[in-house]
């Protein structure tokens, strides 16, 4: 069964420094899109994204992140300058359309 | 604004005991009602959902049924699994527009043989 692909699956980074979690959606999907589940807390909606933009982002996604997809299977997530408060599981998930998401493994991001 | 509750976890159970986890909503409109399972180390998977009142869900034994009038979507089992422990989030979809949705904060599910 096709799967969403994300790595690292865990990555430690000190504050204020840059990181890129990479995810390769299933390959004829369109929507792609980013979750954070902050540790105890919700999975919250960050970003999603269709047709190389931005199609809805939260209160969350605010300039220090940025989304790409520099080529025809990754897409990619990047934190400009981390915070203590960055620190969750981070879950990519693709989409062919109006259907249901299928989500990956997830990457551990632990800022010290 | 619109938002999920799930009942407090960890759910411990012994085998083939019968497990009812419950889930509120408050949205506006009529959202799709899903639920997501994520075992060990693996990524979140849809479990059942339902897209209009009195729709009901079911796949691997488990069932809930979109109540509209208690805003609600219990997830229930029969008899639970030693293999069905895991983490059991419960999400809304506001539109079939958006792939946007709102979970939520999941209940871990013990189960002992």
């Amino acid at each position: 069964e096709p799967e969403v692909t994300q790595t690292p699956s865990h990555q430690v980074t000190q504050m204020g420094q840059e990181v890129i979690l990479r995810c390769v959606p299933i390959s004829n999907h369109l929507y792609f899109y980013w979750y954070r589940q902050i540790l105890g807390q919700k999975v919250e909606f960050l970003v999603s994204f269709y047709n190389n933009e931005i199609s809805e982002k939260s209160e969350i996604f605010d300039d220090q992140f940025s989304v790409e997809r520099p080529d025809g299977s990754n897409f990619t997530l990047k934190i400009r300058s981390t915070k203590l408060e960055d620190s969750a599981m981070y879950f990519c998930a693709s989409t062919p359309g109006a259907n249901v998401l299928t989500f990956g493994a997830g990457s551990r991001l632990t800022v010290l | 604004g619109d938002s999920v509750t799930q009942m407090e976890g960890p759910v411990t159970l012994s085998e083939e005991a019968c497990l009812t986890i419950n889930c509120t909503y408050t949205a506006t409109g009529y959202p799709s009602l899903f639920w997501y399972v994520q075992y060990p180390g693996e990524g979140l998977q849809l479990l059942l959902k339902a897209t209009k009142a009195d729709d009901k869900g079911s796949n691997k034994g488990f069932e809930a049924t979109y109540r509209k009038e208690t805003t609600s979507f219990h997830l229930e089992k029969g008899s639970v699994q030693v293999s069905d422990s895991a983490v059991y989030f419960c999400a809304l979809r506001i539109s079939s527009n958006t792939g946007k949705l709102i979970f939520g904060q999941g209940t871990t599910l013990q189960v002992k043989p």
